[in-house]
């Protein structure tokens, strides 16, 4: 069984509608992440949070919203999605004990917003 | 603000050697990361180095750390049809102990069978 879980794995939306992208670990780990990847861009931070009561924006939070319901959960939500924001996106968590860091990351949600 | 760069492509012939190269900017990064991603998959970390090494080898792979120039590279040993992914190097940044990742965009690499 996968460690890091996306759900879904594929998603069609049409502009302004509000969607969610799930993520599951059960890794017991307590530092999640949320990346988008756009061909020849890399990946880019999203949000990152800590513990459950710690949420941080990365370096492309506009447009995107997070919620970290249990150490194990974290979705992030586009509350009026735009096209964009088609791309694909990946959840990551890593442990904070681990001194190199080492992030694991879900197979990735493919978005498209029309 | 801190980048990490790297070349998009590089096509090589099953059995030979790949190198793929990275430069960064935060000298102050404690490790320096390789990561894989293969086709419709995530990223999965394949090898690391921690900044005061200058190489590092696990079986085909052979990592290089040049600190002074700020460049990093990624040697694979008889390269295989299988090691068709895309490549990032990742350093922690920025500042040093700090637990975010920033990605270079990515080397996709080629085998030819």
């Amino acid at each position: 069984d996968a460690d890091v879980t996306q759900t879904p794995r594929n998603r069609i939306t049409k502009t302004g509608k509000r969607i969610m992208l799930e993520c599951s670990q059960t890794k017991g780990h307590d530092r999640m992440y949320w990346y988008r990847q756009d061909p020849g861009l890399g990946l880019q931070l999203i949000y990152y949070s800590f513990d459950v009561k710690d949420i941080n924006k990365g370096e492309i939070s506009d447009g995107y919203s997070v919620s970290r319901q249990a150490q194990a959960k974290f979705s992030l939500s586009l509350e009026s999605a735009i096209p964009n924001q088609t791309a694909l996106y990946f959840c990551a968590t890593s442990d904070a004990r681990d001194r190199k860091e080492t992030q694991y990351f879900g197979p990735g949600t493919r978005l498209l917003v029309l | 603000g801190e980048d990490v760069e790297q070349s998009l492509f590089l096509s090589v012939r099953e059995g030979d050697s790949s190198v793929i190269n990275c430069t960064y900017t935060d000298s102050s990064s404690t490790y320096l990361y390789w990561y894989k991603q293969e086709p419709g998959a995530g990223l999965q970390l394949l090898t690391y180095i921690f900044s005061n090494m200058d190489m590092k080898q696990d079986q085909r792979l052979t990592v290089l750390l040049n600190k002074k120039d700020k460049h990093l590279s990624l040697r694979i040993a008889d390269t295989q049809t299988g090691d068709s992914a895309i490549y990032f190097c990742a350093e922690t940044g920025p500042g040093a102990g700090s637990y975010q990742l920033t990605f270079g965009k990515g080397t996709k690499l080629s085998v030819i069978p």
